[in-house]
């Protein structure tokens, strides 16, 4: 069974960062890129970036360079996205999601990011 | 590239035929995915390359167009359908572009 697991819920201070992990089972880590997905409460999806982690190769969105930092562990198939800088709009479900050739046939089940003061 | 989906919601009922639009504003080729979002759950891979239906997905969802102009159609809905669905490219990217989303409700 292929699987994406995400950490868990975390309350952010504006101007923190947060660092989400996303750990992949039951298939080789390294053979697909790993794209991250955010939406904020009631809003649509957002892509942010990938990574590839065979070569730690990455991409970001225009609005998320220079703040998220996309960073891979192939040796226990894991991986991470960190968003420095927090503001209350970074208030959102945080995917991580395989990329097959086509499209993203794999989802993890999502890291709820909130940010208050 | 901007992908428009229409209409925004859609009210119909189970058994009836739906119709799901996606426009590209310039060509994506056939690189179109659309994906199916319950509430409190991942979106699902629906079909990709605009008329591939995703490993396990039933016949009565199908894709078709090429270029701009996208359909998502369900032959007949099943109470299970009624969610949020999205469409996506791949062909000019980064950045790798969602519609806005079609909410299905049930009438």
């Amino acid at each position: 069974q292929v699987h994406l697991v995400q950490s868990g819920a975390e309350v952010k201070k504006p101007g923190a960062s947060v660092k989400v992990t996303c750990k992949a089972s039951g298939y080789t880590f390294k053979d697909y890129y790993m794209h991250w997905v955010r939406q904020a409460p009631g809003q649509g999806l957002e892509w942010m970036g990938w990574i590839n982690p065979d070569s730690g190769g990455t991409n970001f969105a225009q609005e998320f360079q220079g703040r998220v930092t996309l960073t891979s562990d192939t040796s226990i198939s894991t991986a991470y996205m960190e968003i420095s800088g927090l503001r209350s709009d970074d208030t959102a479900l945080y995917y991580c999601a395989r990329a097959a050739p086509r499209a993203f046939d794999l989802w993890g089940q999502g890291t709820m990011v909130a940010v208050s003061s | 590239v901007v992908l428009t989906q229409s209409p925004a919601t859609l009210s119909l009922s189970p058994g009836e035929r739906a119709t799901l639009s996606c426009r590209a504003s310039q060509s994506v080729r056939s690189l179109l995915a659309w994906y199916q979002q319950k509430p409190g759950q991942a979106p699902r891979l629906l079909i990709y390359d605009a008329d591939k239906r995703a490993t396990g997905v039933p016949a009565r969802f199908s894709g078709s167009g090429s270029g701009t102009d996208f359909t998502l159609t369900i032959s007949s809905l099943e109470p299970e359908d009624f969610a949020v669905y999205y469409c996506q490219q791949r062909s000019n990217w980064p950045p790798c572009s969602f519609g806005q989303g079609t909410r299905l409700e049930i009438k």
